[in-house]
């Protein structure tokens, strides 16, 4: 089934310590997103792509970048980790331009900080 | 600027029973609305949408929501209740061409 990756599912790194979070997509779809989800509430929206045409939400920390070598593949870097960016990390997808069509999530990546 | 917003924080309903979560809507122009639900260490699921056309809108897993836009809301629906359908629930409203805003969120717990 086409579908939406994320490895790894649960991440432990350290204070400081840049860690990498990985993002595969069978679906084709030209819109990528990266959202940071903390304790059950709403999903905030990070950035995304329009095919390689990246695009920064305004209060994104600059500890966040991202990158997108293709269509099938993102990634979020996190350059130096506090505390505060224990998180649930969803990736998601969704064709550019129809805007009636929902977003595919992956099952997000489980970060915790030590 | 487009909104959504969820008044109840929890919901609590008998399985068997019916159950709705509520969901109000501030946009400008046409609506696009949608309901995910996530279970705990999941992703979000997408369960169903309104884009125009009939204001009962059926769903996954038997949901359904009712599109009203005199009272601007989107409550999501079930006529039975499963314990499985316990999980956190979110109203999202399409904001521009392909970005979505949120809701706060919905938890439904069933009990048995």
């Amino acid at each position: 089934d086409a579908m939406v990756i994320q490895n790894p599912r649960y991440q432990v790194t350290q204070f400081g310590k840049p860690v990498t979070l990985s993002c595969s997509q069978t679906l084709n779809h030209n819109v990528m997103y990266w959202y940071q989800q903390k304790s059950s509430q709403a999903p905030k929206l990070l950035f995304h792509y329009y095919d390689k045409d990246f695009n920064n939400e305004a209060d994104t920390p600059d500890n966040f970048q991202s990158r997108r070598p293709n269509t099938s593949f993102c990634f979020l870097d996190i350059r130096s980790p506090g505390l505060g960016d224990a998180a649930m990390y969803l990736c998601a997808t969704s064709p550019e331009g129809l805007p009636g069509q929902p977003q595919h999530f992956g099952d997000g990546t489980r970060l915790s900080i030590l | 600027a487009q909104s959504v917003a969820q008044p109840e924080d929890q919901v609590n309903v008998a399985e068997g029973n019916p159950l709705t979560v509520k969901c109000t809507y501030s946009v400008s122009g046409n609506p696009y609305l949608f309901w995910y639900v996530q279970y705990p260490n999941r992703g979000l699921q997408f369960l169903l949408k309104y884009i125009t056309g009939d204001n009962l809108v059926k769903g996954s897993y038997g949901f359904e929501a009712e599109f009203n836009k005199s009272q601007t809301s989107f409550h999501l629906k079930k006529p039975s209740a499963l314990v499985s359908d316990s999980a956190l629930y979110f109203c999202a409203v399409r904001d521009g061409a392909d970005k979505l805003i949120f809701g706060t969120g919905t938890r439904l717990q069933v009990f048995p």
